[in-house]
């Protein structure tokens, strides 16, 4: 079946740091895949997403390219804030049928010291 | 536009009782799905519907079950609750049935006691 490996957490950082976050998936299909980011005490928030190979999502100075040599969609970020600090998930949904179930990573946490 | 609702924010219930927890989509949206979330197993998918009709189910039991109206509200329904069903319940909504992104509500945080 589908899964996504997130990396270890939780990882802390001081402002302005680079950030990455990788993420693998397996999958049997083509899927699509997104970053979603929950703030405390909220629901899940759609990030970025790459719905095929070498496609690259970006928002708010979050990129993360479709390898699917390698299958991964890692996320990165230039420079963090202080306002970064969530928990970030990764997602696949496949791409065949109508089905729209995302299967998520485990999550991890973000914590940027001022 | 006006995001995905979700009714009750907060709940609270004894053990072998039951609930329904509400979920109003985007707008347009006719495609409803519901999530579980807690720290042990992380997010994991209960069900989804489209056009009234349940598309496709997770692993969880009988106990949970949910229907969608005709203007795509969704309700969920956990019967004989137990202490591990203590969890965040997210319903996330998306313009069709497929692979597209989905939108997520701020989730109901059901505590069973």
């Amino acid at each position: 079946g589908n899964s996504v490996t997130q990396m270890e957490g939780p990882v802390t950082l001081s402002e302005e740091a680079f950030l990455t976050i990788n993420c693998t998936y397996t999958a049997t299909g083509y899927p699509s895949l997104f970053w979603y980011v929950q703030y405390p005490g909220e629901g899940l928030q759609l990030l970025l997403k790459a719905t095929k190979a070498d496609d690259k999502g970006s928002n708010k100075g979050f990129e993360a390219t479709y390898r699917k040599e390698t299958t991964s969609f890692h996320l990165e970020k230039g420079s963090v804030q202080v306002s970064d600090s969530a928990v970030y998930f990764c997602a696949l949904s496949e791409r065949t049928g109508a089905n729209s179930k995302l299967t998520f990573g485990k999550g991890i946490t973000l914590s940027v010291r001022p | 536009k006006a995001g995905v609702t979700q009714t009750p924010r907060y709940l609270i219930k004894t053990r072998g009782q039951q609930v329904t927890l509400s979920c109003s989509p985007i707008s347009g949206h006719r495609s409803v799905s519901w999530y579980q979330q807690t720290p042990g197993q992380g997010l994991q998918f209960l069900f989804e519907y489209f056009s009234e009709t349940q598309r496709n189910k997770g692993n969880f039991p009988g106990r949970f079950s949910g229907r969608q109206f005709s203007n795509s509200r969704s309700e969920m329904n956990v019967s004989t609750l137990e202490l591990g069903d203590s969890a965040l319940y997210l319903c996330a909504s998306s313009l069709e049935a497929g692979p597209y992104e989905q939108y997520f509500g701020p989730g109901t945080r059901l505590t069973v006691t």
